[in-house]
């Protein structure tokens, strides 16, 4: 089973603090994702990353920095947390669709993240 | 941005009824994924469905790729009470390119 491992569940900070969520995949995906989640706004897209080093802007990139030196790890940064930021975050991982023909996102349990 | 509809947002049902939900699109998609999130959790993947038209199952769900590709829909048969939660679409434009999601539909079952 693709299991998707996210730091903490539940994070309360201050604002102008600097956050950092992290989220491992232990299946060999190449490709990770940050999403936000809010109320009736459904799961917005951060960043994701396709590679070792690569990253790309999703939906909503401001306020937020991403970091992928291993394979495995994807981590978010809130360089300064506001209390806009206050929402639940999700990581996900997919394998590239030529390794496996299918790339279903796994989902990790998600961060609580309260800003302050 | 893409958007998905889903439709209805909330329900509240009894105990051992079938459910019906819907995802639309006005654009095509080529792949639909149905996801359940359970209060506090992330979604967990319940269906993948790749071609127009396609009917898979899973259990007491089933959801079927529209034949315009434009939507999809899950049914859930014999409601039990752990089928509380929201449940997810999420539709891919071409093969490789991002997922987007649409707002959940909230499934309450009552005893």
């Amino acid at each position: 089973d693709v299991k998707v491992t996210q730091s903490s569940r539940y994070l309360v900070k201050r604002t102008g603090e600097k956050v950092f969520l992290e989220c491992v995949q232990d299946m060999d995906h190449e490709n990770m994702f940050w999403y936000r989640q809010d109320p009736g706004l459904g799961l917005r897209l951060i960043y994701f990353s396709y590679d070792v080093k690569m990253k790309e802007k999703g939906d909503i990139p401001e306020g937020y920095s991403v970091s992928r030196e291993k394979k495995e790890r994807f981590s978010l940064i809130l360089e300064s947390a506001s209390t806009n930021q206050t929402s639940m975050y999700l990581c996900a991982s997919s394998p590239a669709p030529q390794a496996s023909g299918s790339n279903e996102q796994f989902f990790g349990p998600g961060t609580r993240l309260t800003v302050l | 941005g893409q958007q998905l509809n889903q439709s209805p947002q909330s329900m509240f049902i009894q105990e051992g009824e079938d459910v019906s939900m819907n995802c639309t699109s006005s654009s095509i998609f080529n792949t639909w994924l149905w996801y359940k999130q359970d209060p506090g959790e992330g979604p967990v993947l319940l269906i993948a469905l790749y071609k127009a038209g396609e009917l898979t199952s899973n259990g007491r769900l089933t959801a079927q790729f529209g034949i315009t590709r434009k939507d999809s829909f899950l049914n859930i048969s014999a409601s039990i009470p752990s089928d509380v939660g929201i449940y997810f679409c999420a539709g891919q434009f071409g093969y490789g390119q991002n997922f987007v999601f649409g707002p959940g539909t909230r499934l309450s079952v009552l005893p």
